[in-house]
């Protein structure tokens, strides 16, 4: 059974760092692009980052480009989202979502989520 | 970048009865080269993560109940209900995965009547 299971979510004061993490099992984790996908209170989905499965490339979102390094560590089988200069509007429940194993981009299975709150 | 628009915003459907969601998209997410559309929906219930119902426009994920369609092709697509159950009370999203940064419509809540 696939299983991602975000972690490191908190309170954090703006400007600060926080740094995700997202442990996979029941699956080759290296055979999959893995994505952070945030979900604002009381709103809909956004699409933060992903890397591919040998972690050689990389893409964001402009909204968190050069603030937010997403990372991976395959022989852990976890996935990490390293976040500073935090914003209000970075406030979110994230999650980490496994990308379809061709690699089309849909996904095809997601944790249960990490809170993060930017607040003084 | 790719808009995914969707409508209604919310919708009140009677027990049994059918429920229809569009989504449309600011550009073609059909990609001519394997004729495929780079198209999802997911379902997303009170608390809970997204759950992946529907890819390439049309096709089932495993397990998911056959009341559940996809059609539609190019920038207009359709999420169908087709005799809607009490735990499909949910909000449902559309994703286009043609291009990056991938992206969502805004969703659309579906309740009981």
């Amino acid at each position: 059974e696939v299983q991602l299971v975000e972690s490191g979510g908190g309170l954090v004061q703006p400007g600060g760092s926080l740094r995700l993490s997202c442990a996979a099992s029941g699956f080759t984790y290296s055979g999959h692009w893995m994505h952070w996908v945030r979900q604002p209170p009381g709103k809909g989905l956004v699409w933060v980052s992903r890397i591919r499965g040998d972690g050689t490339s990389t893409a964001y979102a402009d909204s968190v480009k050069g603030r937010f390094t997403i990372s991976r560590d395959n022989a852990k089988n976890t996935l990490y989202l390293q976040m500073s200069s935090l914003r209000a509007e970075d406030t979110a429940v994230y999650y980490c979502a496994r990308e379809d194993i061709a690699a089309a981009g849909y996904f095809e299975n997601w944790g249960q989520g990490a809170l993060v709150t930017v607040s003084s | 970048d790719i808009v995914m628009t969707q409508s209604p915003d919310s919708l009140a459907v009677s027990l049994g009865e059918r429920a229809t969601i569009s989504c449309k998209s600011s550009q073609s997410v059909l990609y001519s080269s394997n004729d495929k559309n780079y198209l999802a929906w997911y379902q997303q219930k009170p608390g809970q993560p997204p759950k992946l119902l529907i890819y390439w426009a049309s096709t089932r994920e495993s397990g998911v109940p056959d009341r559940f369609s996809g059609s539609g092709s190019g920038t207009d697509f359709t999420l169908t209900i087709s005799s809607l159950q009490a735990e499909d009370v949910a909000v449902y999203y559309c994703q286009q995965y043609y291009s990056t940064p991938p992206s969502f419509g805004q969703g659309t809540k579906v309740e009981i009547k």
